[in-house]
């Protein structure tokens, strides 16, 4: 599992702010996946990416943007964080069709 | 797209009983089926994963079922244990993504 990080852990931040969420995986997964979690709404894919420079939106994209110019590297920005953006956000990576390796998330406030 | 129902979302089994949670999905296209364990304050991780070629899979005491047909699959625990408990969600895709359902809490009591 040391094979996927995320960074921050924890991050508290303001309404309006920008804030980036990293995210770094050791294997040479082609895919790559964004999540949120909330109490009562399980696991919601925010982006995927298919390989490097290839991205799609998932099921609640709106208010994040992803990038991938390294296979290794998925980061996703609130270019304007709002309250209801304060959530557990995971990252995960994997091959097509393959088990999905979490990483440990990071829990993000948005006062 | 594809859209994933789990129920129950709160279940509680006596120690050494077994445990069922189901799923339903909407895309008859959908061919990958995995079953995630989140303990709390922890990562998902995978348990168990059927593909649509399969009808049941069986790995100790966890099982999993697929209808194809009616849509949906089952997760079958047995001999619960304590380590059991956590949250348990069930997913489908067909495609690049995977749509989880909202999970199930599942309470082993002694």
């Amino acid at each position: 599992d040391a094979g996927i990080t995320q960074s921050p852990r924890y991050k508290i931040t303001e309404t309006g702010r920008q804030v980036t969420l990293m995210c770094h995986q050791t294997w040479s997964h082609s895919y790559m996946f964004w999540y949120r979690q909330d109490l009562g709404h399980g696991l919601r894919l925010i982006y995927y990416s298919a390989a490097a420079d290839i991205t799609d939106k998932g099921e609640v994209p709106d208010g994040y943007v992803v990038s991938r110019s390294k296979t290794e590297n998925f980061p996703l920005t609130l270019e304007s964080a709002t309250r209801s953006q304060t959530s557990v956000y995971f990252c995960a990576s994997s091959e097509v069709k393959n088990e999905q390796f979490f990483g440990p998330g990071t829990r993000l406030t948005v006062l | 797209g594809e859209n994933v129902e789990q129920h129950p979302s709160t279940l509680s089994v006596q120690e050494g009983d077994s445990a069922v949670i189901k799923c339903t999905y909407s895309d008859s296209a959908s061919n990958y089926f995995p079953w995630y364990k989140q303990e709390l304050g922890k990562r998902p991780q995978l348990i168990i994963d059927i593909r649509s070629n399969v009808g049941e899979k069986k790995d100790q005491r966890i099982a999993v079922t697929l209808n194809k047909t009616a849509k949906h699959f089952s997760l079958h625990i047995t001999e619960t244990q304590p380590e059991d408990s956590a949250v348990y969600f069930c997913a489908a895709s067909k495609d690049d993504k995977i749509i989880f359902g909202k999970g199930t809490r599942l309470h082993i009591l002694p």
